[in-house]
C-alpha cells in the first residue's frame, strides 16, 4: 500500500499560468478530499468526492479552482490564472468511510507561484 | 472566524516529561474531533480521535480529555520521546460531514 500518492511534490509557476495538481488516492478507498495548508491561513478545507461525484466543494474560490474525479483512481485540482496568494501545500486525502473519519493524507503538492 | 482554537503555538518538554496540548471550540455541533500528527514534509496523520460523547480516550501513550460543557479538549502524550516531536492539530467535524475544520496546530518539540 503505496499511500495517496500526489505529484508533482513541488511546481512553480509564474503569475497568471494554470497549475494542475493530480491525487492517486488509496485503492478501494470511496471519498477523497483536497485541503490547502499556509502558514497563515493552516489547514482549509476545499473540496470532496465520495465515489467520485462532487458532495462538498464549500472551501473552492469560485473563480479559478476546480477539481474533478474523472474515475476512482485520480483526482485533479486545476487552478487558473494562477496568483501569488494561491501559493501553498495541497493536501489530497482518501478516507475508506463516507465521512470524516480516518482521512489519509499524502505528502502533499508544494505550489509556489512567482 | 477560527471555530477551532489551539494552545500554545509551541511547546517544548524534556524527554519522559507529559506534554498537554489544548484545543476549544466554538460550534456546539461539533461531535467528532480528531487529533492529527504532521511531520515536516509529511501530510497530516490521523493519531487518535474521541467522539462528543465520551469524556476520555487513551491508546498507548495518548490521551484525550474532553469537556463538552466548555467545548474544550486536550491531547496529554505521555512520557514524551524524541521521535514524537512534530506539529499535532486539533480538528472538529459535525453530524456526519466529511468536512474537517482544523485548528492552528502546536508544535511540540521534545528534548533530551
Amino acid at each position: 500500500n503505496a499511500g495517496v500518492i500526489q505529484t508533482p511534490r513541488h511546481k512553480v509557476t509564474g503569475k497568471g499560468q494554470e497549475a494542475t495538481l493530480w491525487c492517486e488516492p488509496i485503492s478501494g478507498h470511496s471519498a477523497v478530499f483536497w485541503y490547502r495548508q499556509t502558514i497563515v491561513q493552516g489547514l482549509e478545507f476545499l473540496t470532496y468526492f465520495r465515489n467520485q461525484a462532487p458532495i462538498d466543494d464549500s472551501g473552492m474560490p469560485k473563480e479559478r479552482f476546480s477539481a474533478q474525479m474523472p474515475n476512482q483512481s485520480h483526482s485533479t485540482l486545476k487552478i487558473q490564472s494562477t496568483q501569488p496568494q494561491d501559493s501553498a501545500v495541497y493536501l489530497c486525502a482518501s478516507s475508506p468511510l463516507t465521512g470524516a473519519e480516518t482521512l489519509y493524507f499524502g505528502s502533499g503538492t508544494r505550489l509556489t507561484v512567482l | 472566524q477560527q471555530q477551532v482554537r489551539q494552545s500554545p503555538q509551541s511547546l517544548t518538554v524534556w524527554e519522559g516529561e507529559t506534554a498537554i496540548l489544548n484545543c476549544s471550540y466554538e460550534n456546539s455541533a461539533f461531535d467528532y474531533f480528531p487529533w492529527y500528527q504532521q511531520f515536516p514534509g509529511e501530510g497530516p496523520a490521523l493519531l487518535i480521535s474521541i467522539l462528543s460523547v465520551s469524556n476520555k480516550k487513551e491508546d498507548g501513550r495518548f490521551t484525550i480529555f474532553f469537556n463538552k460543557r466548555e467545548k474544550k479538549l486536550s491531547l496529554h502524550i505521555a512520557d514524551s520521546q524524541p521521535g514524537d516531536s512534530a506539529t499535532y492539530f486539533c480538528a472538529a467535524s459535525k453530524g456526519g460531514s466529511a468536512k474537517l475544520i482544523f485548528g492552528e496546530g502546536t508544535k511540540l518539540t521534545v528534548s533530551s
